[in-house]
């Protein structure tokens, strides 16, 4: 069954206190990338990745940093989580161009992770 | 700069009755794909259909039918004969694939169908 498995699912964690959300992906893409959602704003592209090794600066890359150092692996890093990072963060993962799906083949999200920075 | 506007905040209806969410993109691009996903109360998002921009023809999946327009750039989606368990924030989102397939994303639809 094609999966995107992201964890934690749900975090409280403190102000400094960095944390990593891991990412994996059993499906063999290229393409990775992180999303958080807020509320009136819907999902914003914080990170993407194109392959191993190669990661870029979506929209909204501060405080976040990533890493791609196996193709089915793209964890998200807060180094130092600040509480204008609470959100709901959602991995994605997709072959390496849509021009290149199949029919009915598509980006996959994880189910989301619940982040509250207090 | 590509954008999509799904105007509708929140809809409520009553159960068995049709509801249209709408959606409205802006691209440059001549190839691009738009998506609809369902975010359900517990939070994880659904995929529900991808379109092609060469590809107008409309789709009908049970109760399910979108309307792809590329003339008014719209890519409306209809429940039919709604449940409450239709309940659920929608997300319609556009990319222009290439490199990144980055998914523009709309600000979502709550739509509350009562019993």
């Amino acid at each position: 069954e094609a999966q995107v498995t992201q964890n934690p699912r749900y975090l409280i964690t403190v102000t400094g206190k960095k944390l990593t959300v891991t990412c994996s992906q059993n499906m063999n893409h290229e393409y990775m990338s992180w999303y958080r959602q807020d509320p009136g704003l819907g999902l914003r592209q914080i990170y993407y990745s194109m392959n191993v090794e190669v990661t870029d600066k979506g929209d909204v890359p501060e405080g976040y940093k990533v890493s791609r150092k196996e193709k089915r692996n793209f964890p998200l890093i807060l180094e130092s989580p600040s509480p204008n990072q609470t959100s709901l963060y959602f991995c994605a993962s997709s072959p390496k161009s849509l021009d290149r799906l199949i029919s009915g083949n598509t980006i996959y999200f994880g189910e989301g992770s619940w982040l509250t920075v207090v | 700069a590509q954008k999509v506007t799904q105007a509708q905040t929140e809809i409520s209806v009553v159960e068995k009755e049709d509801v249209t969410l709408d959606c409205v993109y802006e691209t440059r691009d001549t190839t691009y794909y738009l998506f609809w996903y369902k975010q359900p109360p517990s939070g994880e998002l659904v995929f529900l259909i991808r379109r092609n921009s060469f590809d107008e023809q409309n789709e009908i999946s049970g109760r399910y039918s979108w309307n792809f327009q590329k003339s008014t750039s719209s890519f409306n989606f209809t429940i039919t004969a709604s449940q409450v368990v239709d309940s659920a924030v929608y997300f319609c989102a556009l990319s222009e694939g290439g490199a990144t397939n980055k998914l523009i994303f709309g600000t979502g639809t709550l739509l509350a169908v009562q019993p």
